[in-house]
């Protein structure tokens, strides 16, 4: 089983509509979250991130975690083509002997016009 | 968010010869660097992790003889391929953190002739 595991897509959404990103992990002692945006041929950005249990908004982002289940989400309201791009969901386990993100694979959105 | 500059943004190098890639952070000081390795249509793999005034940690299956990495100050990290091969291609990435963030760099895309 992966550590982090996201679906790789494609996701594909009309133009103004809600994007639902998900993201599961294994390791149930993990604190701090993440939800990075890369463009094609550019380097991850910082978009979210979470460390409680909930929901967080900015913007027309907002992300949810759920310790329990182990996952967590990220929804764009909204949609615009510039959001197209492949969304990186990240995730901070105690385990790590630098506490480094282990990443998903990635979901690569597409927003129709 | 936290600035974090990589130079140069694009190399091309003949195979053999070496290649040095600077990451900073600019306006924060980071203790601890990531270099990530990217191929295209894949996801971020970490190549190591660079400790300020300490030997860097690899991960497993990355050559540390190959791959250099020296972290002389709170604010610079350099990652040296040497002996490049074509295989060597690829999307080098750094990453810093900043508190509980971690920030990229924009990217490095080395092409080896």
């Amino acid at each position: 089983q992966k550590e982090v595991e996201q679906n790789s897509g494609p996701l594909s959404v009309p133009e103004g509509a809600i994007a639902s990103l998900n993201c599961t992990y294994s390791d149930r002692g993990s604190q701090s979250f993440f939800w990075y945006r890369q463009y094609s041929g550019k380097s991850p950005e910082l978009i979210m991130f979470i460390y409680s249990n909930g929901d967080k908004e900015d913007g027309r982002f907002t992300a949810q975690l759920n310790k329990a289940s182990q996952y967590v989400s990220l929804l764009i309201r909204d949609s615009q083509p510039s959001d197209s791009a492949t969304y990186l969901c990240a995730v901070r386990t105690p385990s790590g002997s630098a506490r480094q993100l282990t990443f998903g694979s990635g979901t690569q959105l597409t927003v129709l016009p | 968010g936290a600035v974090v500059s990589q130079h140069p943004s694009r190399v091309i190098c003949k195979s053999g010869t070496s290649v040095k890639i600077e990451c900073r952070s600019l306006d924060f000081q980071a203790t601890t660097m990531f270099w990530y390795r990217q191929f295209p249509k894949k996801s971020l793999m970490l190549m190591a992790t660079s400790n300020e005034g300490s030997k860097a940690t690899y991960e497993q299956g990355v050559e540390k003889d190959k791959f250099l990495i020296n972290h002389a100050s709170l604010t610079l990290s350099t990652l040296t391929v040497t002996s490049a091969h074509p295989e060597d291609s690829s999307f080098y990435i750094c990453s810093a953190r900043d508190g509980g963030e971690q920030y990229f760099g924009p990217g490095t895309r080395l092409t080896v002739t």
